[in-house]
Parts: structure tokens; sequence; C-alpha cells
């Protein structure tokens, strides 16, 4: 696609609930992130994936979070028995290759609010 | 991981030089400096990225010391439509790839 495409805009969900956010990166694009962004603050690291490899989850705030991308596109973020804590805005970012010297393209975001 | 820090604010005229810095004092060698902007809730939107040398494009252009401890991005001729939170971001690609967020500056263009 032309842009990073997420989906759901907008959730609302009832705490202990399971949810899942996608990403569709743009086109041909090897490496994708999420980030996790609270409100007046920047966006914080969660993970990325460079094709369906996952090298690097450390950002995730617990086991109850995680990411897939089986088949080197699409990815979806679950968290799973959701949590107030969780609200916040989730955004997908895509390039078209590992390492610095290139340009991260951000989505629109996927606002997550846990009630 | 190298972090940012940066003016919580800063004002500015429309049509005169934006000039937003930013310490970068524990970057490592082979660490890019990027320059995001958030409009509102909207996605980051990228303007700039260097490593060692000065850059420029369409947008900005990006001063970088010859110690790279810090930088500073230039908007040069600023609009009311650059009114945003502008992020100076340590890209941290060693055994992962990820951009490291400061705080941001809200820069404020007036009439």
């Amino acid at each position: 696609g032309a842009g990073v495409s997420q989906s759901p805009r907008y959730k609302v969900t009832k705490r202990g609930q399971d949810v899942t956010l996608r990403c569709d990166p743009i086109s041909s694009h090897a490496t994708l992130y999420w980030y996790q962004q609270a409100l007046g603050q920047g966006p914080e690291f969660l993970t990325y994936f460079n094709y369906e490899a996952q090298p690097d989850k450390s950002g995730l705030p617990s086991d109850r979070f995680s990411a897939e991308r089986p088949e080197g596109s699409i990815s979806t973020l679950t968290i799973q028995r959701t949590e107030q804590r969780d609200s916040a805005m989730y955004r997908c970012a895509s390039s078209s290759r590992l390492g610095s010297g290139n340009t991260i393209y951000f989505g629109e975001g996927s606002w997550l609010t846990v009630v | 991981d190298a972090k940012t820090t940066q003016p919580p604010s800063m004002d500015c005229a429309e049509g005169r030089a934006a000039n937003l810095p930013c310490n970068h004092s524990t970057i490592s060698g082979n660490e890019y400096v990027y320059w995001y902007r958030q409009i509102h809730s909207q996605g980051p939107q990228y303007i700039i990225h260097g490593l060692k040398n000065n850059e420029t494009n369409e947008m900005a252009s990006l001063i970088i010391t010859e110690d790279r401890k810090s930088s500073t991005l230039i908007l040069p001729h600023a609009t009311l439509r650059d009114t945003a939170v502008y992020y100076c971001i340590v890209r941290v690609a060693y055994n992962t790839d990820k951009l490291i967020f400061g705080t941001g500056t809200r820069l404020q263009v007036f009439p």
C-alpha cells in the first residue's frame, strides 16, 4: 500500500478481554516495528520484525503482549487479559530494510482504551 | 542506550528560522540522529536524519557537531503548519533496530 495502514483505528475493550491490532506495512518493506505511545509522551519501542523473524521483543511490557508476522508482510499485536494501564496509542512503522540510514514510516496508529 | 535531551518548548515567529537544539552526549559512533515531528495525535512524520555530516532536504537542515554530542534542526522559514512536537531521536542498530524517542520540543509558530 501507499502508506502504513493500521486497524482498528479505535478500540474500546473491557478489562480482561483479549485484543488484536493489525498492521499492513508499506508494500515490500522488509522491516516492521511496533511502538506504544501514552498520552503526552513519545513513542516507546515494543518489538520489530525483519521479514518474519522477530530479533528483538525486549520492549514488550509483559508476557500478555505478543506480536506475529507469519508471512513477512502483515503483522498483528495481541494483548491478552487487557488491563487499564494498556490504554495507549499503538503505532506500527515500516522500513524498506534493516539498519540506520534509511527512513522509517509510521502509521496513524490504533487507539486502545481499556475500561 | 543513547538518549536525547531537548527543551520542552520553543516559540518562533512565522517566516523566521526555527532552530531546535538536541543533546545526545552518549551517542555511539554508528548511531544515526533522526528527527520526526508529530502534529496532534497523528503518526510521527519523518523530517531528516544524519550520522556525521550536515544534511539538508526540502523540509529542514540538520547540523551535527563535530563530536556528535549535539545537533540542531533548522526549519528555514517556519509556517503556522510547522507547529508540532519535534522529536530528536537516536536510532540504535546494534543487535536491534529501534528509535529511542525523547520527550520532544513543542514548537509553537505564531503569526
